[in-house]
C-alpha cells in the first residue's frame, strides 16, 4: 500500500524568507504523479505544483519548486520570496498513474508566514 | 459554474439525525470524487463517479454513507444516523478527465460536518 508522510507538522518562515517542506512516500509503482496541494482557511483544496515520476527535471511554478529525489523517494517543496498569502496548511499527495484516480495524502505541514 | 460548489457550508447534527451535502461540479466535468478530512488529517478517498455512474465507493466507512449522482452533475453524499466519528469537513472534487491525471482535481470548499 502507498503511504505518503510529512513529517513537519508546523513551520514557520519570516515574509520574504526561503522555506523548505518535506514529504517521503513509499510506493512499488514505478510510474506515478506527485503533487503538493494548499489549503487556506477557506478549507478548498489549491494545486500549487505537480511532478510526474518518469520526468527527472524537477518542477517549478513562479516561486514553487519541488526537490525529487525518486530513489529516495523525497518530494520536497521549497518556496521562495514568502509572502503572508502563503500561510496555509500544505499537503503532499501521491497518485498512481495506472488509471487510478484515489490520491494518497499527507497529514499535512501548517505554515505561518510571519510578517 | 466556475468552481466546484458545496453546500451547507456548515452543518451541525444530533447523533442520530440524517444529513445531506449537495456538491455541484464544474460544468462539464466527467469525473466527481468524495473526499473525507477528519482534524488534522489529509483528505481519504470516499467515493467515486463517472458520469452518473458510481464507479467506487470503497472508501464509505458504513452502511450508513450513501452517495448518489443520479444526471451525471450534481452530486448528493447522504449520512443516515450520524454518529461523533463522522465529524470532519467533506470535500468533493471535479475533472474533466476520467482519472485525477495529470492535472489534479478542482476541489471545492467542503462542508463542516459537526456531530454533537
Amino acid at each position: 500500500a502507498q503511504t505518503v508522510t510529512q513529517s513537519q507538522p508546523e513551520m514557520s518562515v519570516q515574509e520574504a524568507e526561503t522555506v523548505t517542506l518535506s514529504c517521503t512516500y513509499d510506493t512499488s509503482e514505478s510510474n506515478y504523479y506527485l503533487f503538493w496541494y494548499k489549503q487556506p482557511p477557506s478549507r478548498q483544496m489549491i494545486l500549487v505544483i505537480r511532478q510526474e515520476a518518469y520526468k527527472q527535471q524537477n518542477a517549478t511554478e513562479n516561486r514553487f519548486s519541488v526537490n525529487f529525489q525518486k530513489a529516495a523517494k523525497s518530494f520536497s517543496l521549497k518556496i521562495s520570496d514568502s509572502q503572508l498569502g502563503d500561510t496555509a496548511m500544505y499537503f503532499c499527495a501521491f497518485l498512481p498513474f495506472s488509471g487510478t484516480y484515489k490520491y494518497i495524502f499527507g497529514t499535512g505541514t501548517r505554515l505561518k508566514v510571519l510578517a | 459554474g466556475a468552481g466546484v460548489s458545496q453546500s451547507p457550508r456548515y452543518k451541525v447534527a444530533k447523533r442520530g439525525q440524517d444529513v445531506a451535502l449537495r456538491c455541484d461540479p464544474i460544468s462539464g466535468h466527467v469525473s466527481l470524487f468524495w473526499y473525507q478530512q477528519a482534524l488534522g488529517q489529509g483528505p481519504e478517498f470516499l467515493t467515486y463517479f463517472q458520469n452518473e455512474a458510481q464507479l467506487d465507493k470503497s472508501g464509505l466507512p458504513s452502511d450508513r454513507f450513501f452517495a448518489e449522482r443520479p444526471e451525471g452533475s450534481v452530486s448528493t453524499l447522504k449520512i443516515q444516523r450520524t454518529q461523533q466519528e463522522d465529524s470532519a469537513v467533506y470535500l468533493c472534487a471535479s475533472s474533466l478527465a476520467r482519472t485525477g491525471a495529470p492535472y489534479g482535481y478542482t476541489f471545492g470548499s467542503g462542508t463542516r460536518l459537526t456531530v454533537v
